[in-house]
């Protein structure tokens, strides 16, 4: 079992619907969680981070992270085609230098 | 803040070059930074990861002859790639945790398409 599975989609949305990516992982170690956007040829660029269980908002963003059933998700509101991008969760266990990345999920907001 | 840079965003080289990629924390200053590749529709692989001032601690099944990573101070980190093959023909990215902050962020550079032709 991979420390991190995260389905690859490729997810098509309508502009303005809400877009859900999740995460599932394996390592009850995992303390801090990630969401990164990368466009295509572009490095990932931080979205969200988070260390507790619960939800945490910046804009149209919301992250959600369920520790006692080891699953992450991302949702954005309002969705925009500029928003299409591929998606990736990483956790850490803090202090390990090392980040365990989920697969992508690439989505594409249709106008 | 929190910016990454790297040079050249694309390199073309014929097969037996060296080709050297750099890597740069603009705004804050790195102690860790970490060399990753990745292949088209394919997530990040983690090469190595780079701590000033010492030795380059890298990943199963990557050769440290053929990757030479020097990290000299705290903004720079360089990879060189030895010998290039078509196979190193890869999308390459470092990334910096800010040593001012105490988490697990990871801040990535735009990328270095190297084409070994």
């Amino acid at each position: 079992q991979k420390e991190v599975e995260q389905d690859p989609g490729p997810l098509s949305v309508p502009e303005g619907a809400i877009v859900s990516l999740n995460c599932t992982y394996s390592n009850s170690a995992f303390q801090y969680f990630m969401w990164y956007r990368q466009y295509s040829r572009k490095g990932p660029e931080l979205l969200m981070y988070t260390y507790s269980s619960g939800n945490k908002e910046d804009g149209r963003f919301t992250a959600q992270v369920d520790k006692s059933s080891k699953y992450i998700s991302l949702f954005i509101r309002d969705s925009q085609p500029s928003d299409s991008a591929t998606y990736l969760c990483a956790m850490s266990n803090y202090g390990n230098n090392r980040l365990a990345f989920g697969k992508g999920n690439q989505v594409v907001v249709i106008p | 803040g929190a910016v990454v840079s790297q040079h050249p965003s694309w390199v073309i080289c014929k097969s037996g070059t060296s080709v050297k990629i750099e890597c740069r924390s603009l705004d804050f200053q790195a102690t860790t930074m970490f060399w990753y590749r990745q292949f088209p529709k394919q997530s990040l692989m983690l090469m190595a990861t780079s701590n000033e001032g010492s030795k380059a601690t890298y990943e199963q099944g990557v050769e440290k002859d053929k990757f030479l990573i020097n990290h000299a101070s705290l903004t720079l980190s360089t990879l060189t790639v030895t010998s290039a093959h078509p196979e190193d023909s890869s999308f390459y990215i470092c990334s910096a945790r800010d040593l001012e902050l105490y988490t697990d962020e990871q801040y990535f550079g735009p990328g270095t398409r190297l084409t070994v032709t």
